[in-house]
């Protein structure tokens, strides 16, 4: 069964450091997006992309988050300067279309900044 | 997005079937009715989804009221392994269709 793969799955930094999160959606898939949960609280939508561009992001997704698919598997997630407050479990998901098929999650990157 | 709200837990005996209630009340015609699941700090996981009729699939059943402003996810014989955050999220048609999750119902199986 295809699978969203995440990598790593699990990252620890120092704060003010950059990390690039990564994410190989279904092969098929052409939607494709980023969400966080901190520890212990609700699963957030951070960003949307669709067709090599941002469709929707959210207040979370400020200049300090950037996204990208540099080739025809990956989507990366990157965060230029880290805080403690990004400390957090990153999932990935995909979606065949934007509206009426479910979206797939990897199994996320649990960042730690420290 | 139409918000909905859940039991913030429930129990259910391993083999019974565990019916999950969600209410969203302010549905809008267009807007279909998703059900993920959530074990421990795993990705979030699809269970089903519909829009007016009932779907059944190899997971589960999903009961939609005739108004649609309520709607239950039925586990038919729950095991230990269902043990998890059931997150019942109506998803706004027209946009890029984020997916916006509450707390959910965490349902503990029990033996």
């Amino acid at each position: 069964e295809p699978e969203v793969t995440q990598t790593p799955s699990h990252q620890v930094t120092q704060m003010g450091q950059e990390v690039i999160l990564r994410c190989v959606p279904i092969s098929n898939h052409l939607y494709f997006y980023w969400y966080r949960q901190i520890l212990g609280q609700k699963v957030e939508f951070l960003v949307s992309f669709y067709n090599n561009e941002i469709s929707e992001k959210s207040e979370i997704f400020d200049d300090q988050f950037s996204v990208e698919r540099p080739d025809g598997s990956n989507f990366t997630l990157k965060i230029r300067s880290t805080k403690l407050e990004d400390s957090a479990m990153y999932f990935c998901a995909s979606s065949r279309t934007g509206q009426r098929t479910e979206a797939f999650f990897g199994q996320g990157t649990r960042l730690t900044v420290v | 997005d139409a918000k909905t709200t859940q039991p913030p837990s429930m129990d259910c005996a391993e083999g019974r079937a565990a019916n999950l209630p969600c209410n969203h009340s302010t549905i809008s015609g267009n807007e279909y009715v998703y059900w993920y699941r959530q074990i421990h700090s795993q990705g979030p996981q699809y269970i089903i989804h519909g829009l007016k009729n009932n779907e059944t699939n190899e997971m589960a059943s999903l009961i939609i009221t005739e108004d649609r402003k309520s709607s239950t996810l039925i586990l038919p014989h729950a095991t230990l392994r269902d043990t998890a955050v059931y997150y019942c999220i109506v998803r706004v048609a027209g946009t890029a269709s984020k997916l916006t999750f509450g707390t959910g119902t965490r349902l503990q199986v029990t033996l």
